[in-house]
């Protein structure tokens, strides 16, 4: 079946430095991506959805120059969290949709944790 | 803008017993709705979705789906639970069956031996 992996499933790094999450749809081709943050057992949030070959589209009070998305292909997108700090702590998942004919399903990565000293 | 209310935070339940977890939504338009479950370390699997056609929905692992539009709710069962099925369970209501979504908190499952 489709798969969607996130590289690293956990990164811990020091405030006021900068972290990139991958997000890989494995088989198959993604022209959008979204990506969600969730807090420790709250639900998730979208943040922004990610358009290949265009800028994100973030959701009201997401900071766009903080959580830099860039969807550089049809099979990655990256969500980068600049200057990090301790608030930024959470769990970060991504999504892809798999558009086939009669049967469109939104496959889900596993998720990066990130903690920020 | 669209909602979605679980009610309940937590649920334990011993094996073998039926389940449901409640789901209301809000939406102006015909929504499409999912369940997820969400186990440690793994990403979110569908259960099921409904968007149109029968209103009683079948999903994988044995669950089902009721959409009953004049209670705006979409309640997730399952006849009889195996403690496999312990993890977080998420109703979600998006605009297409690949859009993005909009999650409600979440209910965790225990089960009990």
């Amino acid at each position: 079946g489709a798969v969607v992996s996130q590289h690293p499933s956990w990164v811990i790094c020091k405030s006021g430095t900068s972290v990139k999450i991958e997000c890989r749809s494995l088989d198959f081709q993604a022209t959008t991506m979204f990506w969600y943050r969730q807090f420790p057992k709250q639900s998730l949030m979208l943040m922004a959805t990610s358009n290949e070959g265009s800028k994100a589209t973030y959701e009201q009070g997401v900071e766009k120059d903080k959580f830099l998305i860039n969807h550089a292909s049809l099979t990655l997108s990256t969500l980068t969290v600049t200057s990090a700090h301790p608030e930024d702590s959470s769990f970060y998942i991504c999504s892809a949709p798999r558009r086939l004919a009669g049967d469109d399903t939104q496959y889900f990565g596993p998720g990066t944790r990130l903690t920020v000293l | 803008a669209q909602s979605v209310t679980q009610p309940d935070i937590h649920i334990t339940v011993s094996e073998g017993a039926s389940l449901e977890l409640r789901c209301n939504y809000s939406y102006g338009a015909t929504p499409y709705l999912f369940w997820y479950v969400q186990s440690p370390g793994q990403g979110l699997q569908l259960l099921l979705k409904y968007f149109s056609g029968d209103t009683l929905v079948q999903g994988i692992k044995g669950f089902e789906a009721e959409f009953k539009r004049s209670q705006s709710s979409f309640n997730l069962r399952k006849p009889s639970v195996h403690w496999s099925d312990a993890a977080e369970y998420f109703c979600a209501v998006g605009t297409g069956t690949a859009s993005k979504l909009t999650f409600g908190t979440g209910t965790r499952l225990q089960v009990t031996l």
